[in-house]
């Protein structure tokens, strides 16, 4: 059983064009959460989707940022027009289930996003 | 609201000696707690999980980590810390009582492990 995919694993941004980030959650998973990582620091919460449904995008910055989970597909985080202060490993989990707290969530590698 | 404090930002120890990183959580009901390792350039690993089952909890490689109620403390410890053990190691708690896990996380701690 494939763990959760991301990808890519490097990307590289000048400043104003878009990012889009791709997440695979492992077979059978319809639960995706986002997260983001600054540099030395923990991770963040983004955004929780089901399939066709954000079910809590608090974390998600107000504007330039979207996510979508499609009926399928990947799961796709984009940020428009980044800056440099988009820069970080942008992390993606999936759990089999979203009912009840004691739920695993599976990461994937992350995708390390350098915007110049 | 939830929270999570890691008490320390680095910890070293020599390998063979026990490994001892502290976490302490604020949480308005009882949580779930978890225990995350991150190897350099790598994803996260789950190492160990409570959810108000047993209190002493053991994790993969070694790891255990004790739910403290009164203390709001849930240390993750290891008798015999291994180079391999060198990695960044984050204390998460489950902060939705919307019915999932929107999992926070602590600032990490950096292990480092000296021969």
């Amino acid at each position: 059983n494939a763990g959760v995919m991301q990808n890519p694993r490097h990307l590289v941004r000048r400043r104003g064009q878009e990012a889009r980030l791709r997440c695979s959650p492992m077979k059978g998973h319809s639960h995706v959460y986002w997260y983001r990582q600054l540099p030395e620091e923990g991770l963040k919460f983004m955004v929780y989707l089901q399939k066709e449904n954000i079910i809590d995008e608090s974390g998600m910055p107000k504007e330039r940022f979207s996510a979508e989970f499609p009926k399928e597909g990947p799961s796709i985080l984009r940020i428009q027009q980044v800056v440099r202060g988009d820069s970080a490993a942008y992390f993606c989990a999936s759990s089999p289930g979203g009912g009840g707290r004691s739920y695993e969530q599976y990461f994937g590698p992350g995708t390390r996003l350098t915007v110049t | 609201a939830q929270s999570v404090t890691q008490l320390d930002s680095h910890v070293s120890v020599s390998e063979g000696t026990p490994v001892l990183l502290r976490c302490n959580y604020s949480s308005s009901y009882s949580p779930s707690l978890f225990w995350y390792v991150q190897h350099p350039n790598k994803g996260l690993q789950l190492l160990l999980k409570y959810t108000s089952a047993a209190t002493l909890v053991k994790g993969i490689n070694g790891f255990e980590a004790e739910f403290k109620k009164s203390e709001t403390s849930f240390h993750l410890t290891k008798p015999s810390a291994h180079m391999s053990d060198a990695a960044e190691y984050f204390c998460v708690v489950s902060g939705s009582s919307g019915g999932y896990n929107k999992l926070i996380f602590g600032a990490g701690t950096r292990l480092a492990v000296h021969p």
